[in-house]
């Protein structure tokens, strides 16, 4: 596809559970950035890749949340151990080269844990 | 990074141009001003971004004032699908990317 995608669209778990989310960047792009959004909020930054190193990780909210980047491609953020707080939409967006580049957006992960 | 303030609501009519003015009174000298759109269920999508002056592009124009502590973004004729949250963000191009998202301004298009 020639956009930013990400799967699954919805996912509902139980508190205690671990999740995957995966985000599959436009071709080509080298920079992947992950962001949550809560109800009513605006984003959150996560983790900022480039390539498959992550540079920046300062915004992943605790040790349970991680995320891991093959191939220069597919990215997954995975969440160990889900709390209830954790409930948000999910968004990965890439761009280019780099960071000054302009980011386009997949549609998101709502994630909803019970 | 410098706060910013933007109305939470406007409303406003198809064919209507709709202006929305973002504050931004602690800007920095290497700080860029770049706006978004969100509809429902989306990512934000890049709108339009300027440092001083009027920046246009197809979507939109940029109005940022000498001092540049406000900016305004202007949408020529707006349609029903225009109907969005508009986003202002302010911060050096460096790090854009971990710029804060605020509540935005909801803009309701009425037919």
């Amino acid at each position: 596809g020639a956009g930013v995608s990400q799967s699954p669209s919805n996912k509902v778990t139980e508190k205690g559970k671990d999740v995957e989310l995966r985000c599959d960047p436009i071709s080509g792009h080298t920079a992947l950035y992950w962001y949550r959004q809560s109800l009513g909020q605006g984003l959150e930054f996560l983790i900022y890749f480039q390539g498959n190193s992550a540079p920046d990780k300062s915004g992943l909210p605790s040790d349970r949340f991680s995320a891991e980047r093959t191939g220069g491609s597919v990215s997954t953020l995975t969440i160990q151990r889900t709390q209830q707080e954790d409930s948000a939409v999910y968004l990965c967006a890439s761009s280019l080269y780099q960071e000054t580049d302009t980011q386009y957006f997949g549609p998101g992960t709502r994630l909803t844990v019970l | 990074l410098a706060k910013t303030t933007q109305p939470i609501s406007m409303d406003s009519y198809e064919g209507q141009e709709v202006n929305i003015t973002c504050s931004h009174n602690n800007i920095a000298t290497n700080d860029y001003i770049t706006w978004y759109q969100q509809f429902p269920s989306q990512g934000p999508r890049f709108i339009i971004q300027g440092y001083k002056t009027k920046v246009t592009n197809e979507v939109a124009s940029l109005f940022i004032p000498a001092d540049r502590k406000s900016s305004t973004l202007s949408l020529p004729r707006v349609s029903l699908s225009d109907t969005a949250v508009y986003y202002c963000l302010v911060g050096p191009m460096d790090s854009s990317y971990k710029l804060i998202f605020g509540s935005g301004t909801r803009l309701l298009v009425r037919p």
